[in-house]
């Protein structure tokens, strides 16, 4: 267990549909970040968050968002659907902002669009 | 910008050999070289990295070696087990200002 945690674990909804992804980091981490891997596929990085601000930014869609909360939680927003969305979306923490600090990775919420 | 291949995307060894997984970067600039593992229906994990004032670190039953001159760096896991079944990632980074560039996977099979 890396104390990261995502919730919901599983979540299925219909193309079109918005959902929001949630995360906690590790107890102290002030870094978060998204990434989506879809099936058989490698991890891409969405978005980094330090200490509530957008410190970097991936492959993320238009249609995606994020924020990081004051109490260091983090939600990813997937807007307007579509099939190829359907992917398990991995949240990672690390201690500081630097991209090279250890990443430690939650459980995964697997996303299925219909 | 910076480009991180892997291969190869599968490896299939017999349990008690050795296992080697390579990757090549782009950029010259990269010095940050960090080997996750991901077992199946779990999370990645760090096993391993490397930085660029160093050719070689090791723990225990693996290690990674890193050739700044022809950009490549290897993942070696010794005296392999069935445990070492999983999808390993490579990553690069020019450093803390700039985002880990991920290879594509390697998927690891010990056959029994």
């Amino acid at each position: 267990d890396s104390g990261v945690t995502q919730t919901p674990k599983h979540l299925i909804t219909a193309t079109g549909q918005r959902v929001t992804l949630r995360c906690s980091p590790r107890s102290g981490d002030l870094s978060v970040y998204w990434y989506q891997q879809s099936l058989d596929q490698g991890l891409q990085f969405l978005i980094q968050y330090y200490n509530g601000e957008e410190r970097a930014k991936g492959n993320i869609l238009e249609r995606f968002s994020a924020q990081q909360f004051p109490d260091l939680h983090s939600e990813l927003n997937l807007s307007s659907l579509e099939l190829g969305d359907s992917a398990l979306y991995f949240c990672a923490s690390s201690a500081g902002q630097s991209l090279v600090d250890t990443q430690y990775f939650g459980p995964g919420t697997r996303l299925t669009v219909l | 910008g910076e480009n991180v291949e892997q291969h190869p995307s599968t490896l299939s060894v017999q349990e008690g050999d050795s296992a080697v997984i390579k990757c090549t970067y782009s950029d010259s600039a990269s010095n940050y070289f960090p080997w996750y593992k991901q077992e199946l229906g779990k999370r990645p994990q760090l096993i391993i990295d490397i930085r660029s004032n160093v050719g070689e670190k090791k723990d225990q039953r693996i290690a990674v070696t890193l050739n700044k001159t022809a950009k490549h760096f290897s993942l070696h896991i010794t005296e392999t087990q069935p445990e070492d079944s999983a999808v390993y990632f490579c990553a690069a980074s020019k450093g803390s200002n700039y985002q880990l560039i991920w290879g594509a996977g390697t998927k690891l099979i010990i056959k029994p």
